[in-house]
């Protein structure tokens, strides 16, 4: 069965730290994984892509990694900041052009 | 550049109602669209996509239907709708890129559905 596991379910950390979210997959044929960020209330926002052959993108202070042969991937999120709080998707495309599986989200709260 | 636009924004409806949520996009021709729905503390759920104007796919048995009347418009419609209707919907654009993995989806603003 095709699916997008995200751990933790939630965060809280405080400003100015680290802090990585991870994604386990078992979507196959696999085609390429794509962090998402969420505000509340709004359609969520791509951070990263990657397909197999890659192993780390980064978007500022994003950065993403993948291993294929164990289907997993993180976010690591450098110096946090207040508005980093959102929900984070990891999201597995399973064939070319095609549909999505979507994780349920990691909720991340950065505080004061 | 391309945008995407959803309205309403909210909405709040009876049991038993219409539906009628409309998505449009500029800037981009062709696109392939898709509905999705977000309950609660829940993932995404792909509801239905259009990869041409009149050509709809169903992705789940379900009370909603969709439509593509135009190249960059997407309809979700309901004639009655349920209790377990409730959720936010997002409708996003995407295109096959022509290198494999380039694919990707840009999600509108979204709409948050309340049946009561």
């Amino acid at each position: 069965k095709n699916q997008v596991e995200q751990s933790p379910q939630s965060l809280i950390i405080l400003e100015g730290k680290n802090c990585t979210l991870q994604c386990n997959y078992t979507v196959s044929p696999f085609s390429n994984l794509r962090w998402y960020k969420q505000d509340t209330g709004r359609g969520p926002v791509s951070l990263t892509i990657m397909t197999f052959s890659e192993n780390t993108k980064s978007n500022g202070r994003y950065t993403a990694t993948l291993d294929a042969d164990t289907k997993q991937s993180s976010l690591h999120i450098t110096a946090s900041q207040l508005s980093d709080s959102a929900s984070y998707i990891c999201v597995v495309s399973f064939h070319q052009g095609g549909k999505l599986i979507f994780g349920q989200g990691t909720e991340l709260s950065v505080k004061p | 550049s391309q945008t995407i636009h959803q309205w309403p924004a909210t909405l709040v409806q009876p049991v038993g109602s219409p539906l009628s949520l409309e998505c449009t996009v500029e800037g981009t021709s062709n696109p392939n669209l898709y509905w999705y729905r977000q309950a609660a503390g829940r993932g995404l759920q792909l509801l239905f996509y259009s990869v041409g104007i009149g050509q709809i796919s169903s992705e789940v048995p379900q009370n909603l239907s969709a439509s593509r009347p135009q190249d960059r418009q997407f309809i979700l419609s309901s004639k009655k709708l349920l209790l377990s209707d409730s959720g936010f919907y997002l409708c996003a654009w995407g295109r096959t890129g022509k290198l494999k993995g380039t694919d990707t989806q840009y999600f509108g603003p979204g709409t948050r559905l309340t049946v009561l």
